[in-house]
């Protein structure tokens, strides 16, 4: 059973509107938790990198958050733009242990 | 470029095949991961070197599978036998820490295998 599991599977959403992706990790501690964008066809790119002391975290218009005590992080995404439709995937670092989730598939529509 | 390097992009191999997957990671990156990705799926942990040290090989799913990164910098995945279920597209990801849980993991673009 995957240790991190991330809903939605998929979301379509109009753009300039806000959505926010969910991310459920089952085991701890770690050493921190990161969201990743993935364009089609392309490599998962960092967005957020947060410790398990940390609640929350922007970067831009994408805002991670994080409960260690619920073991949920989630990402939030404002004023969707064409260009934010691709995969979210959250991953669980502990030391060398990755662990990523098998993302969330968003599609933002005009 | 300065990014993470994987050649070929796009591999069709006939079962039984052997295949050899190439990742050159960012210069003087430390730790170098190669991931397997299902369609529509998220990365599943192949195996992992810091230098040319291969210190976690647990997530290799068969013999078949074997990587190798003899001088700590270019890496070679390499698929014997192939079979239907080894299509995917496999991600070379690399980091300048030793134990990449705080720095950024920066992958490539990946290899889209795909098995007839």
């Amino acid at each position: 059973k995957n240790q991190v599991e991330q809903s939605p599977q998929s979301l379509i959403i109009l753009e300039g509107k806000n959505c926010t992706l969910q991310c459920n990790y089952t085991v701890s501690p770690f050493s921190n938790l990161r969201w990743y964008k993935q364009d089609t066809g392309r490599g998962p790119v960092s967005l957020t990198i947060m410790t398990f002391s940390e609640n929350t975290k922007s970067n831009g218009r994408y805002t991670a958050t994080l409960d260690a005590d619920t073991k949920q992080s989630s990402l939030h995404i404002t004023a969707s733009q064409l260009s934010d439709s691709a995969s979210y995937i959250c991953e669980r670092n502990a030391g060398n242990m990755l662990t990523f989730g098998g993302g969330t598939r968003l599609m933002v529509k005009p | 470029g300065a990014g993470v390097s994987q050649s070929p992009r796009y591999k069709v191999a006939k079962r039984g095949q052997d295949v050899a997957l190439r990742c050159d990671p960012i210069s003087g990156h430390v730790s170098l991961f190669w991931y397997q990705q299902a369609l529509g799926q998220g990365p599943e942990f192949l195996t992992y070197f810091q230098n040319e040290a291969q210190l976690d090989k647990s997530g290799l799913p068969s013999d078949r599978f074997f990587a190798e990164r003899p001088e700590g910098s270019v890496s070679t995945l390499k698929i014997q036998r192939t079979q239907q279920e080894d299509s995917a597209v496999y991600l070379c990801a690399s980091s300048p820490r030793q134990t990449p849980n705080t720095g950024e993991l920066f992958f490539g673009e990946g290899s889209r295998l795909t098995v007839l």
